[in-house]
């Protein structure tokens, strides 16, 4: 069974630092490409940062370029999410997904962890 | 860059179909075949329902079909049940290596 597990959410204030690990499970986690996606409380969705399987590519949204850094370690089967000069507009739960296509990718989502909230607030 | 535009609810009685719209533009729904739908259930993560616009994955019921022309795609839901009730989001590859997510459309089973 594919299992995602996320990890490393909590309060912090603006302009802090956290960091999420999401590690992987019942799959070839170095043909996925994976992903992180979030979602403020009441809101919808939104896709924040993918990483090819590869980890040679890493793509970002507009909202997050420049302030979070999407990698993965093999080795650990774990994606992880640095994110810095954190805004209260990043408050969510960030959900941590794989791509359900191998290798080139679909931008298709599955399955989605259970997610971790990130509150920033002072 | 602004999200795919969704209706904000739609309802059906069990039994009937439902068609719940998606629209892009041509820098992604136009431009690519990478259109994914996903049912949220209050509470609870997402799930893939339709992949590459029309593929279901293993264990989706055929209920759920997806469709694309121009710049909108579109889910159906056929023979609706009261646990289709939920949200429902729609989205699309974008041509700047980025990822857009529809708005959210609420299903009521009336």
């Amino acid at each position: 069974e594919v299992q995602l597990l996320e990890s490393g959410g909590g309060l912090v204030q603006p302009g802090g630092f956290l960091r999420l690990s999401c590690a992987a499970s019942g799959f070839t986690f170095s043909s996925y490409a994976m992903s992180w996606v979030r979602q403020a409380p009441g809101k919808g969705l939104e896709w924040v940062s993918s990483v090819s399987n590869s980890g040679a590519g890493t793509y970002y949204a507009d909202s997050v370029k420049g302030r979070f850094t999407i990698s993965r370690d093999t080795s650990k089967k774990t994606v992880y999410l640095q994110m810095s000069s954190l805004r209260v507009e990043d408050t969510a739960i960030y959900f941590c997904v794989k791509d359900v296509v191998r290798y080139s990718g679909s931008w298709g989502f599955d399955p989605w962890g259970q997610g971790a909230l990130v509150t920033v607030s002072s | 860059q602004s999200a795919l535009t969704q209706p904000a609810s739609v309802s059906g009685s069990p039994g009937q179909s439902i068609t719940i719209s998606c629209t892009g533009g041509s820098s992604d729904i136009g431009s690519y075949n990478l259109v994914s739908w996903y049912q949220q259930h209050p509470g609870k993560a997402p799930k893939l329902m339709i992949y590459e616009v029309t593929k279901r994955p293993s264990g989706v019921s055929n209920r759920f079909s997806g469709s694309k022309s121009g710049n909108t795609a579109s889910l159906t839901i056929s023979g609706l049940q009261a646990e289709d009730e939920a949200d429902y989001y729609c989205c699309s590859y974008v041509i700047t290596n980025t990822v857009l997510f529809g708005g959210g459309t609420k299903l009521t089973v009336l």
